[in-house]
């Protein structure tokens, strides 16, 4: 079973400020998600990637499959992001099933 | 286009009574999968299906069946509630892509279940 760990588990940061959350994996995978969920909202899927770097609007993800790490990155940050960001992976050949890390919960003033 | 549609949004059981949480998407996708969401842990897949006809177990699937006769339906019932079902569940579905199986998922909004 992959082991996901995300750090750090809370986050508060002013508006503005750059935002790094950390997700690591035990297990090579085939694919890593970045999602993100408004406290008693739904679910919704920020990146999808398995090597490099994407990038959308203030929002960047990165992934070093050697190191088996990953960041998402939030330039400009504002309140609109305070959210539960969630790294999930799926573990590589025929596995269908995605493994969670617990989340990071961001909060940004103001 | 509605995407993943969850329902109901709350429900309250009492111990030992059933019931089917609903979840249909209109997108084609091939993949479809239920998790539980609990306090101070990380969403926990409970079934999954990657076509009709087609299910298999997650993480965490006792106590509750799935069964995916369509395309669109992926129904979770509960045969016999327990309080230690208690929880935020989410149905997931996205498309398998030819070769890494990999695709952006697309969420429900949810269904908040208590069983007292």
């Amino acid at each position: 079973k992959n082991e996901v760990e995300q750090s750090p588990q809370n986050l508060t940061a002013q508006e503005g400020e750059f935002i790094t959350i950390n997700c690591s994996y035990s297990v090579g995978i085939s694919a890593l998600h970045w999602l993100q969920q408004h406290p008693g909202g739904g679910i919704v899927s920020l990146f999808m990637l398995s090597s490099g770097k994407k990038k959308h609007g203030r929002l960047i993800a990165t992934i070093n499959i050697q190191e088996k790490h990953s960041s998402l990155h939030i330039t400009a940050s504002h309140p609109r992001d305070s959210a539960v960001y969630i790294c999930a992976v799926r573990s590589g050949g025929s596995n269908y099933k995605l493994t969670f890390g617990k989340g990071t919960l961001l909060t940004v003033n103001p | 286009n509605a995407g993943v549609t969850q329902t109901p949004k709350f429900q309250v059981l009492k111990t030992g009574q059933s019931m089917t949480l609903q979840c249909a998407q209109d997108m084609n996708h091939e993949y479809m999968s239920w998790y539980r969401q609990d306090p101070g842990m990380g969403l926990r897949l409970i079934h999954y299906s990657v076509g009709a006809g087609i299910t298999d177990q997650g993480e965490v699937p006792n106590g509750y069946n799935v069964s995916r006769s369509t395309t669109e339906d992926f129904p979770l019932r509960l045969l016999s509630a327990a309080p230690s079902q208690t929880s935020v569940y989410f149905c997931a579905s996205s498309f398998l892509s030819s070769g890494t199986h990999n695709s952006p998922l697309h969420f429900g909004n949810g269904t908040r279940l208590t069983v007292t």
